[in-house]
This record gives C-alpha cells, sequence and structure tokens, in this order.
C-alpha cells in the first residue's frame, strides 16, 4: 500500500528548533518533498531528498532514511512567519510519478 | 517570469452543475498536475498530463476529466457538481513530471470551488 504519516499539530517557540517527522511507504520509491502551506495559499517547495542523509539549505534542513521509511525536516532559528502546514509527499517510481502527500503538519511559532 | 496560474481564483457553483477549471503552467514546462485540497488535509491527485497524454489518475469518479492543449496549458472538469467536490483545486507545472530533483512541482494559487 501507499501511506504518508506525519503529526497534526506542532508548537514552537520563536527562536527555537523543530524537528518534523514524515514516514512512508510506498510500492516504488522516487524521492521525498517537503513542502511549505500557509493558509489560504499554495504549497511552496522546501525539499526534496532521494540519497539516505542531511541536506542543509539556510535555516532549513531535511533528512531520509530510504531503510527506515523516515524523513524529516528541521527548521532552525524559528520566526513567526513560519507558522504554516508543512506537507510531506513521497515520488512513486514508475510511469505513474505522481506525488502521495501526507496530511500536513500545522506549525504554530509563539512568540 | 510568470508561475503557474489559475482561472477562476474562486467559484460557486450549485449541485448538479458541470465547472471548468484552466491552468496555465510556468513557461517550458510541459507537465501539469491537478490535485484537490480539502480544508485541513494535503494535495490529493486527480490527474497528471505529460505532452498532452494522460500520464496517471487518482482514485477520482469519471465525473472528473481534464485535458492538456498544445500550448501546455490544462483544463479540468467535473460534471454533476456534488456538495463534496468543494475544495481548493491545486495546478502544478513541472519540466517533465517525473517527479525528481530536476522536475519540481510548482503550485498556483488554486482555484476554491464552492458547491451549494
Amino acid at each position: 500500500g501507499q501511506n504518508i504519516d506525519q503529526p497534526t499539530e506542532m508548537t514552537a517557540t520563536e527562536g527555537a528548533i523543530v524537528q518534523i517527522n514524515c514516514t512512508y511507504q510506498t510500492s516504488g520509491f522516487n524521492g521525498l518533498f517537503w513542502y511549505q502551506q500557509h493558509a489560504g495559499e499554495a504549497p511552496t517547495f522546501l525539499s526534496y531528498n532521494v540519497l539516505d542523509g542531511l541536506e542543509e539549505k539556510g535555516r532549513f534542513s531535511s533528512f531520509l532514511s530510504r531503510s527506515k521509511g523516515y524523513s524529516y525536516l528541521l527548521l532552525k532559528e524559528l520566526q513567526m512567519k513560519d507558522s504554516a502546514s508543512y506537507l510531506c509527499a513521497a515520488a512513486h517510481a514508475g510511469n505513474n510519478r505522481k506525488l502521495i502527500w501526507g496530511l500536513g503538519t500545522s506549525l504554530a511559532v509563539n512568540p | 517570469d510568470a508561475g503557474v496560474t489559475q482561472s477562476p481564483t474562486h467559484l460557486i457553483k450549485t449541485r448538479g452543475q458541470h465547472v471548468t477549471l484552466r491552468c496555465s503552467p510556468i513557461s517550458g514546462h510541459k507537465s501539469v498536475s491537478w490535485y484537490q485540497q480539502v480544508l485541513g488535509q494535503g494535495p490529493q491527485f486527480i490527474f497528471q498530463y505529460y505532452e498532452k497524454e494522460e500520464r496517471g489518475r487518482g482514485n477520482f469518479p469519471d465525473r472528473f476529466s481534464a485535458r492538456q492543449f498544445p500550448n501546455y496549458s490544462s483544463e479540468l472538469n467535473v460534471n454533476a457538481l456534488l456538495l463534496g467536490d468543494s475544495a481548493l483545486y491545486l495546478c502544478a507545472s513541472s519540466l517533465s513530471g517525473t517527479s525528481g530533483r530536476g522536475d519540481i512541482q510548482y503550485f498556483g494559487a488554486g482555484t476554491r470551488l464552492s458547491v451549494l
């Protein structure tokens, strides 16, 4: 089967670090995407991992373990504007390279 | 450069009616994907098109159909609207629809459809 799991909600404090986890099961895997979505807006691309390990991009980093079917998004030096929903999506391999999306993690950053 | 554009931004319809949503991809992108997003949930895949051919279809009824034109723009059609079709409909474009590092999907602002 195909399934993506991530926590529904998280709360953190401005300036802190937060880790949003995502586990996935897909029949064929072609990488893991993270998107950010502010309320009422379209998702915007944050990161893509296809090999095991950590990829760092400014305040945001993303990690992947293919053997464990696990990824996380790490947000450092949190700012109020980081309050948003964070969506994890697994790319399905094969001819139909659709993305399987999680329900999203709603992150609230408090002062 | 213009991003992915969708029209209309908002739409109100009644049950049983038909709706057509439109999407123009980023210049140079040949693949368009359509998603339905209900409030508080992640996007649900509806269709993917590449070079005017349907490449993938999600678990949606036959009331949903789509097509891609020679200029790579796309339309999503929904017939016999139901209350449950109320959602944000997102269009995403990418270079080739292969969902890899060189094929990031970029989203439009969406069309918010309300069915009364």
